[in-house]
């Protein structure tokens, strides 16, 4: 399968408790998004990165959250000392941006986080 | 003001018919479109993109895209049971520079 991976598919955790989650992007894109969904809205921007660097945060996003793209392939994102107001589904996007290149993203199944 | 504003639904479609999901967005430079299917529980999955003004069609699937009137519709011809989910209109480009915008979505039944 040569599509977007994330792990694990799904996190029940407490409230206070850190949980990192991991996303493997489309072997040859240079870009990697994280996006939060909730019930009845869409995805939501969190953050994204080029390569190794993460060129935008949303102001949503925040120091509880970080992520991290270190060889510039798989990127985690971590929420440190979980609230309920974290339940959500975590989505990842990669896609192949450059000169004459229209981005397109594409999608992972997505980590349901649910926080107790 | 949302920047991409969707009607939430449901949308009700008898099968075999045209359903017709619309979208405005409020930054006038935005440059690409997307329109997004969403499973109940799945992640969203890449339907349609268009980029210039006119139509796209691919398949059953028509996007339109009206950049004066600020406007993007999808046309799903010969409506399937399998075609009930919500679809997500995004926005890309403008002052949004890369990051996607999403709409909430519209929820399209087809009812047999």
């Amino acid at each position: 399968d040569t599509g977007v991976s994330q792990d694990p598919r799904h996190k029940i955790t407490k409230r206070g408790q850190n949980v990192t989650f991991r996303c493997d992007p489309i072997s040859e894109h240079n870009r990697l998004y994280w996006y939060r969904q909730t019930l009845g809205q869409g995805p939501e921007f969190l953050t994204y990165f080029q390569n190794e660097a993460q060129l935008e945060k949303s102001r949503l996003l925040s120091d509880r959250f970080s992520a991290e793209r270190p060889k510039g392939s798989f990127s985690t994102l971590e929420i440190q000392r979980t609230e309920q107001g974290d339940s959500a589904m975590y989505l990842c996007a990669s896609s192949l941006a450059g000169a004459g290149v229209q981005e397109t993203q594409y999608f992972g199944p997505g980590t349901r986080l649910l926080v107790l | 003001q949302k920047e991409v504003e969707q009607n939430s639904g449901p949308l009700s479609v008898p099968e075999g018919a045209i359903a017709s999901l619309n979208c405005t967005y409020s930054d006038r430079v935005s440059q690409s479109f997307f329109w997004y299917r969403q499973y109940s529980g799945k992640s969203p999955e890449l339907i349609m993109s268009i980029y210039s003004n006119g139509d796209k069609e691919d398949g059953r699937f028509t996007a339109q895209l009206n950049k004066a009137s600020q406007y993007v519709s999808l046309l799903i011809r010969d409506s399937q049971p399998s075609d009930s989910a919500t679809y997500l209109c995004a926005v890309k480009g403008g002052s949004s520079a890369s990051k996607i915008i999403f709409g909430s979505g519209t929820r399209l039944s087809i009812r047999p």
